[in-house]
């Protein structure tokens, strides 16, 4: 059974970078499938930050576009989210997440298997 | 930007049947799933491709998406329904979620 595991610091400063680390486990990133990062302010809803392909393609929110980098490891089956210059906005648990996308009739796109979250907080 | 748009919140009675819409501009072209949240955990999918049911998911969970409007039907809702739920879709290049309904079982 697939299990994602996300890691790193739970505290950050503000104009700091964020690195958060997805460890997969029992599937190997490099077989396939999109990977992402959604995350969850405190009392809100979830917004997606943006997502990997396994071959390293990516798509990213428009309104996180300018500070935020993903990237994957298959040697380590990892991916990574890097978010620059953050501020207390950042705040927020986040996720990864496999994603399902395709084509059947329409595209779909959907997100099937989730991580528990880690909890970051930007503060001085 | 794409935007999805849910009721902030639905009540129910036990063992009736709970309808939680999404709207969105032209929502029945693409794609809807929904998510379950319950407090302190991370989203689950109940709903792909508009009506289709992971595995390990009730019969009490449907879904449909027509014009510019996806519905998730939990009928005979319980008490463990209680969560909120979250629609999303995929609008080009974008993944988008909708703001969330929570969903009381009075």
């Amino acid at each position: 059974q697939v299990q994602l595991q996300e890691s790193g610091p739970g505290l950050g400063k503000p104009s700091e970078t964020l690195s958060l680390t997805c460890t997969v486990s029992a599937y190997s990133i490099s077989s396939g499938y999109y990977w992402g990062w959604i995350r969850q302010p405190p009392g809100k809803g979830l917004e997606w930050i943006g997502s990997i392909y396994h071959s390293g393609s990516t798509y990213y929110n428009p309104s996180l576009k300018s500070r935020v980098t993903i990237s994957v490891d298959t040697s380590k089956n990892q991916f990574s989210l890097k978010l620059t210059s953050v501020t207390a906005a950042d705040t927020a648990v986040y996720y990864c997440a496999r994603q399902q996308s395709g084509y059947d009739s329409l595209y779909y796109y959907y997100m099937d298997v989730w991580g528990k979250g880690t909890t970051v907080t930007v503060s001085s | 930007s794409y935007e999805l748009t849910q009721p902030p919140s639905v009540s129910v009675s036990p063992g009736q049947t709970a309808s939680i819409t999404c709207s969105g501009d032209k929502l029945g072209d693409t794609y809807a799933s929904w998510y379950q949240q319950k407090p302190g955990q991370s989203p689950v999918l109940v709903i792909y491709q508009d009506s289709k049911r992971p595995s390990g998911i009730p019969e009490r969970f449907s879904g449909s998406n027509s014009g510019n409007t996806a519905t998730l039907a939990i009928s005979e809702t319980q008490a463990m329904d209680e969560a909120d739920y979250y629609c999303q879709a995929w609008d080009s290049t974008t993944v988008v979620f909708g703001g969330g309904t929570k969903l009381t079982v009075l």
